[in-house]
């Protein structure tokens, strides 16, 4: 079962930034928090991922709350390239574990 | 590009028959996982390796479905007896050494059975 709750959808115009919030209120310690995204017909790809300090890498940033419950995936500057379906996963990076994928939030960029 | 590689990209059977993927993971990588995603879904989670051994396998693997690694790096990936059920994208990724940090997913094998 996953962990966490996404809204189904959202949109945002062309470079602007796509704020995609997700909540996890039963994380536990140990467990991180995974974005990745779907482009139609493609496999999942790697974003970022964050335990409690917020997270910046060259694709995107997270941004995680103080008691760890929700965090926001940030796209500063969306373009078209960017609609796809994000999931916001939790996960231990223990031998034993995987990650296990939710329905998403889709993103749709207009123009 | 030295990137996760699935093979065939679609596959179209009839019920009753065999079929086989095959997934080819980035080289260094000791972790090799298949997931299933059919349409409005995320990725399910099959089973997955540790180099060659088999450490997990979902309820969904039922056993009409075996998944190898027999030298630890390419996996194949069977279903026998194609049920329209099975109509789904396999996914195989890979990471490297023990953990998922990162998975690294190939562009998947679509399954449509007849």
């Amino acid at each position: 079962d996953a962990k966490t709750t996404q809204p189904p959808s959202m949109d945002c115009a062309e470079g602007r930034a796509a704020n995609l919030p997700c909540n996890h209120s039963t994380i536990s310690g140990n467990e991180y928090v995974y974005w990745y995204r779907q482009i139609h017909s493609q496999g999942p790809q790697y974003i970022i991922h964050g335990l409690k300090n917020n997270e910046t890498n060259e694709m995107a940033s997270l941004i995680i709350t103080e008691d760890r419950k929700s965090s926001t995936l940030i796209l500063p500057h969306a373009t078209l390239r960017d609609t796809a379906v994000y999931y916001c996963i939790v996960s231990d990076t223990g031998a034993n574990s995987k990650l296990t994928f939710g329905k998403g939030i889709t993103l749709s960029v207009r123009p | 590009d030295t990137g996760v590689s699935q093979d065939p990209r679609h596959k179209i059977t009839k019920r009753g028959q065999n079929v086989t993927f095959r997934c080819d993971p980035i080289s260094e990588h000791n972790r090799l996982y298949w997931y299933r995603q059919t349409l409005g879904q995320g990725p399910e989670f099959l089973t997955y390796f540790q180099n060659e051994a088999q450490l997990e396998k979902s309820r969904l693997l039922s056993d009409r479905f075996s998944a190898e690694r027999p030298k630890g790096s390419f996996s194949t990936l069977e279903i026998q007896r194609t049920e329209q059920g099975d109509s789904a994208m396999y996914l195989c990724a890979s990471s490297l050494a023990a953990t998922n940090e990162k998975l690294f997913f190939g562009s998947g094998t679509q399954l449509s059975v007849l």
